[in-house]
């Protein structure tokens, strides 16, 4: 399968101070691309879906302005939490949508741990 | 939401099959059913997808119900790799390929 990197793995921050998250597919162009947020035991949620060249799409509930998404190429999109707090403290996940074979798939990157204090 | 359920955990003994069953009887004509893994601390994995007939990979195997309201993964040799957290999942074409993850099986593969 396609594969799609993250950066970095696992970052720790202080408490106020805005932490960038970086998505790549490394093998194919994605125009679109997704951010999830997972919890200890819990299932991932969707937090939006990135679009290269246009705004991000917000699930409800989810705060556009703390929650920056930026899609500038077809291989990279970077999620930015800003004025991190504890409670943001999570598991980040972004997909990569590869439209490239007849059926589409999204595929996975590895995840970024992300710990306030 | 698309909604899909499936059994909250299941053990396997290694080296035997792990059938996962997943009940969707809200899937409409043209939606797929894509099956992905997630290994503890990592991204989830893509396994195998279908619309219905059945599909075969070198991971897995997918049997969907000619009313296409259930399917099985099979993973026909489990080993203690395999230990995960299995998801059934519509693929949201209409809504620019959105994937709504549910709870999903937790498979232990004993040996």
């Amino acid at each position: 399968g396609a594969v799609v990197s993250q950066h970095p793995s696992w970052v720790i921050c202080k408490s106020g101070t805005s932490v960038k998250i970086e998505c790549r597919s490394l093998d194919f162009q994605a125009t679109t691309m997704f951010w999830y947020r997972q919890f200890p035991k819990q299932s991932l949620m969707l937090m939006a879906t990135s679009n290269e060249g246009s705004k991000a799409t917000y699930e409800q509930g989810v705060e556009k302005d703390k929650f920056l998404i930026n899609h500038a190429s077809l291989t990279l999109s970077t999620l930015t939490v800003t004025s991190a707090h504890p409670e943001d403290s999570s598991f980040y996940i972004c997909s990569a949508r590869d439209t490239r074979l007849h059926q589409e798939t999204q595929y996975f990157g590895p995840g970024t741990r992300l710990l306030v204090l | 939401d698309a909604k899909t359920t499936q059994p909250t955990s299941m053990d396997c003994a290694e080296g035997r099959a792990a059938n996962l069953p997943c009940n969707h009887s809200t899937i409409s004509g043209n939606e797929y059913v894509y099956w992905y893994r997630q290994i503890h601390s990592q991204g989830p994995q893509y396994i195998i997808h279908g619309l219905k007939n059945n599909e075969t990979n070198e991971m897995a195997s997918l049997i969907i119900t000619e009313d296409r309201k259930s399917s099985t993964l099979i993973l026909p040799h489990a080993t203690l790799r395999d230990t995960a957290v299995y998801y059934c999942i519509f693929y949201l074409y209409n809504q620019g390929g959105k994937l709504i993850f549910g709870q999903g099986t937790e498979l232990s593969v004993k040996p």
